[in-house]
């Protein structure tokens, strides 16, 4: 079974330059999430898409950061400008369905450095 | 956002050593996540816990999900150098849609 896949795998861009990065979850998988780990950090919900529609972004930094996933499948999260404090590896999941206690399956995430 | 405090932030240990990791909440979870983490990986999970009370074993490892299920703890019985990681305890909670947060993490070493 193919796992998430994530790309780019690293990024370094300058401070105020937009990026985007790109998740496939897993085939069938309906929950998907963006993640934010700064370095020695637990990841950080940023978004959490069921299907098309979003069931948590409270944490997203909607001036800056915007996702999307428009036909239920693949996702792209966007981070429009950038900002050095905005480094960090940013991780997409997949799980069958929001259930508590159903496993997220991870991409090895994109490094982002901004400088 | 239902916060997880995890404890101690970083431990460094002897193979063959015992150690315990604690995940405490105020808040209360309907289910709550162990992963470990590699550098340069994603989390991996390694158990869930959805009982009040309930203990889970995975070979050296224990698992226990306290009973009001706002606190869990991994114990790790004689450590082996393979054990080193970050270790993360994660909650989903019924208010949240069953968002899954994450707490700061546990970092691991375990020297021969």
């Amino acid at each position: 079974e193919a796992g998430v896949a994530q790309s780019p795998r690293y990024k370094i861009i300058e401070k105020r330059q937009s990026v985007a990065f790109w998740c496939n979850p897993i085939s069938g998988h309906a929950t998907l999430y963006w993640y934010q780990q700064i370095l020695g950090q637990g990841p950080k919900l940023l978004i959490q898409f069921q299907n098309n529609g979003v069931v948590d972004d409270s944490q997203l930094p909607k001036d800056r950061f915007s996702a999307e996933r428009l036909k239920g499948v693949d996702s792209t999260l966007k981070i429009q400008p950038a900002k050095l404090e905005d480094s960090a590896v940013y991780l997409c999941a997949s799980s069958e369905g929001p259930d508590s206690g159903t496993e997220a399956f991870f991409g090895q995430g994109t490094r982002l450095t901004v400088v | 956002t239902q916060l997880l405090e995890q404890s101690p932030q970083f431990l460094s240990i002897q193979e063959g050593e015992n150690l315990t990791v604690y995940c405490n909440s105020s808040s209360v979870f309907s289910s709550l996540q162990w992963y470990r983490q590699e550098p340069g990986e994603g989390p991996v999970l390694l158990v869930t816990v959805v009982t009040g009370g309930e203990v889970k074993k995975l070979k050296r490892l224990t698992f226990q999900f306290g009973d009001a299920r706002k606190d869990s703890s991994l114990h790790i019985t004689a450590a082996q150098p393979g054990d080193t990681g970050l270790y993360l305890c994660a909650g989903a909670g019924l208010n949240s849609g069953y968002a899954l947060n994450f707490g700061k993490g546990t970092s691991l070493l375990v020297t021969p």
